[in-house]
């Protein structure tokens, strides 16, 4: 079985500061690993995915995560956040064996402050 | 019209009605999702439809019955609804069971 813990439900930071929302996961196999936004009013979208290679991977909009397999974690970090990064952010993981069923974290609340 | 579309955005109905909420996506995925988001709770998975054959149903009650009549289409059959029901409901698709995850934006059902 497959598990997914975000460790804060609720960040608040100001402008411009550095977050980290922190994310570990449980699974007996390989995972894919996935970061989702959700803006108020709607669904979630994907912010960024861990498949396979690099284990350092990035977002668009300056967010990145990296896959530690030794301490089964995959951290959102970005080094200055922005008023319209408020939102809720979730962390997803998924696997071969559990194909078509991700499994998602309880969220974390990210407010960001002026 | 690109990505996942969900209607109708709000719905309100009584515990004896009959409604539907549909899903609709022009990605050209393979495979679509039900998930409830309650407030408090961690996302559910309720349905699996992997070229249009259920792959997964989550022990959900038998008054939410998923409908998939092609790869582009979902819909949720709601009937004699619960208040706890009250929920977002999202609507997702993939390009297979490993890809990631596209959502519309939801529909909000509120049971009175």
């Amino acid at each position: 079985a497959q598990s997914v813990t975000q460790l804060d439900s609720q960040v608040p930071v100001f402008e411009e500061a550095p977050v980290e929302l922190r994310c570990n996961y449980s699974s007996s196999v390989s995972v894919y690993l996935f970061w989702y936004v959700q803006y108020p009013n709607q669904g979630l979208q994907l912010l960024l995915k861990y498949l396979s290679g690099s284990t350092l991977v990035e977002s668009i909009n300056g967010f990145e995560a990296e896959f530690n397999k030794s301490q089964t974690s995959f951290h959102l970090r970005k080094p200055s956040v922005h008023i319209s990064d408020t939102a809720e952010y979730f962390c997803a993981v998924s696997d071969r064996v559990n194909a078509g069923k991700s499994t998602f974290g309880d969220g974390t609340t990210l407010t960001v402050k002026p | 019209e690109t990505g996942v579309t969900q209607t109708p955005r709000h719905l309100v109905m009584g515990m004896t009605n009959k409604k539907s909420l549909k899903c609709e996506q022009h990605l050209g995925h393979n495979a679509m999702y039900w998930y409830k988001q309650s407030a408090k709770k961690p996302l559910e998975l309720m349905f699996v439809y992997s070229l249009e054959e259920r792959v997964e149903n989550n022990s959900v009650p038998s008054r939410f019955s998923p409908e998939c009549p092609n790869s582009s289409h979902l819909f949720l059959h709601l009937h004699t609804l619960q208040p706890e029901d009250s929920a977002l409901y999202l609507c997702a698709s993939s390009q297979d069971s490993y890809s990631p995850l596209h959502f519309g934006n939801g529909t909000r059902l509120t049971v009175t």
